[in-house]
């Protein structure tokens, strides 16, 4: 079974600042890997997605991941914090082969921006 | 176009009573998918409907949860006998296909009282 774990429940970054939000993930065969956002009472919105080809994924509003099978991490990054940013992140991970569209996710990290 | 949708937005009910949650996914999704947010337990999957096949329900967390989809289209999730373990955020999401980017619904949020 695959599971996910999100180090740091809670982060917090100065406006402009670099964002790093950590992600490490555990799977007995290739993974497909997600980053979401959650605004507050709102779902869940894709960020980016790997799903085994370019091992530097480029997702929305300035977000990336790296995929690095030796450390079993996918961390979300973004060079410059914007006040828009705050908002709470997942990520999550399926499977190549049957059950390939179960997500299973981590527990989150809240991301608060300071002005 | 519209986004996935679910009604209704709060429920508040008291235990032991049946609860329904509805989904409307986006149009000409074939898939559509069920998880729980809890505080305690983060997000769960719960149930996932692909066109006309069974549905895995593998992550239904009792017999008293139940749901199903009508016409390859909307979907309800009941809860009967509700108890307070079963108060959460309960999501819907859509995909074209299966394994295709999931869109998610705004949630409803469930209170057990």
């Amino acid at each position: 079974a695959q599971s996910v774990t999100q180090l740091g429940s809670h982060v917090s970054v100065s406006e402009g600042a670099l964002v790093l939000l950590r992600c490490n993930y555990s799977s007995s065969v290739p993974p497909y890997l997600f980053w979401y956002v959650q605004y507050p009472n709102q779902g869940l919105q894709l960020l980016l997605k790997y799903t085994s080809a370019a091992t530097l994924v480029k997702g929305i509003n300035g977000f990336e991941a790296e995929f690095k099978k030796s450390e079993t991490s996918f961390h979300l990054t973004k060079p410059s914090a914007h006040m828009s940013d705050a908002a709470e992140y997942f990520c999550a991970v399926s499977v190549s082969g049957g059950s390939n569209y179960k997500l299973t996710f981590g527990k989150g990290t809240l991301l608060t921006v300071n002005p | 176009g519209a986004g996935v949708s679910q009604s209704p937005s709060n429920k508040v009910t008291e235990k032991g009573k049946d609860v329904e949650l509805r989904c409307d996914p986006i149009s000409g999704h074939t898939a559509l998918y069920w998880y729980r947010q809890s505080l305690g337990q983060g997000l769960e999957f719960l149930i996932y409907f692909q066109g006309n096949s069974a549905p895995d329900k593998s992550g239904l967390p009792s017999d008293r949860f139940s749901a199903e989809r009508t016409g390859g289209s909307v979907s309800t999730l009941t809860i009967q006998r509700t108890q307070q373990e079963d108060s959460a955020v309960y999501l819907c999401a859509s995909s074209l296909m299966r394994m295709n980017e999931q869109f998610f619904g705004p949630g409803t949020r469930l209170t057990v009282l």
